[in-house]
């Protein structure tokens, strides 16, 4: 089956570590997305990505990082420097076409600050 | 500059009892707009998008939304609500320039009650 897998599920950091989510897709999409969600705000764009090896900052992509090396990955690392990184990440996915093609959303990853 | 605005945060409707998702948009551009739907810890599922092909557009689950240009205006109606429809749901816009990236209301979550 095509879709968009992040993994891990759950993931739990001390202050001070920089972690790592990944997000994987088989839809042969050319552009990929990262957001974040907190309660009441919606999504936030961090980074996006329209094609391999070349990615922009989105509008909250202080203290985050990405690579784009092959077309199906697409990780985001949260760096120490996030100051406040408790929250939903969602990845996301779409043919690199006109206004109107269709984002498709990852199952997301719950990252929480111990 | 696009944005969307959805009025009110929280929703409750009687099960078979019409839903109305409000939806307002800014766009400097035509727009083309989407509604999102998610259930909690879980990743976004398109429910419909307008396009410009048709102002009246009908999505999965019995869902549909009229795009008025007059009211910049794209709500979200189903004439009967069942108990799965609980869940939280989102309208974004497309920039419509660029990366043509999406950008998304607050949320609307919407309680069912039996």
């Amino acid at each position: 089956d095509g879709g968009i897998t992040q993994s891990p599920k759950y993931l739990f950091r001390k202050e001070g570590q920089n972690v790592t989510l990944s997000c994987e897709q088989n839809l042969n999409h050319d552009a990929m997305y990262w957001y974040r969600q907190d309660p009441g705000q919606g999504l936030r764009l961090i980074y996006y990505s329209q094609i391999v090896n070349d990615f922009q900052k989105g509008d909250i992509a202080e203290g985050y990082s990405v690579s784009r090396e092959k077309k199906e990955s697409f990780p985001l690392t949260v760096t120490s420097a996030q100051k406040n990184p408790t929250a939903f990440y969602l990845c996301a996915s779409r043919i690199a076409g006109g206004p109107a093609d269709t984002q498709y959303f990852g199952p997301g990853t719950r990252l929480t600050v111990l | 500059a696009q944005s969307v605005t959805q009025l009110g945060s929280h929703v409750s409707v009687s099960e078979g009892a019409l839903v109305l998702l409000r939806c307002n948009y800014s766009s400097s551009v035509p727009p083309y707009l989407f509604w999102y739907v998610q259930y909690p810890n879980q990743g976004l599922q398109l429910l419909l998008k307008y396009t410009s092909a048709a102002t009246l557009v009908k999505g999965i689950n019995g869902f549909e939304a009229e795009f008025k240009k007059s009211e910049t205006s794209f709500h979200l109606t189903k004439p009967s609500a069942h108990m799965s429809d609980a869940a939280e749901y989102f309208c974004a816009v497309s920039t419509g320039t660029g990366a043509n990236n999406l950008f998304f209301g607050t949320g609307t979550r919407l309680t069912v009650i039996p």
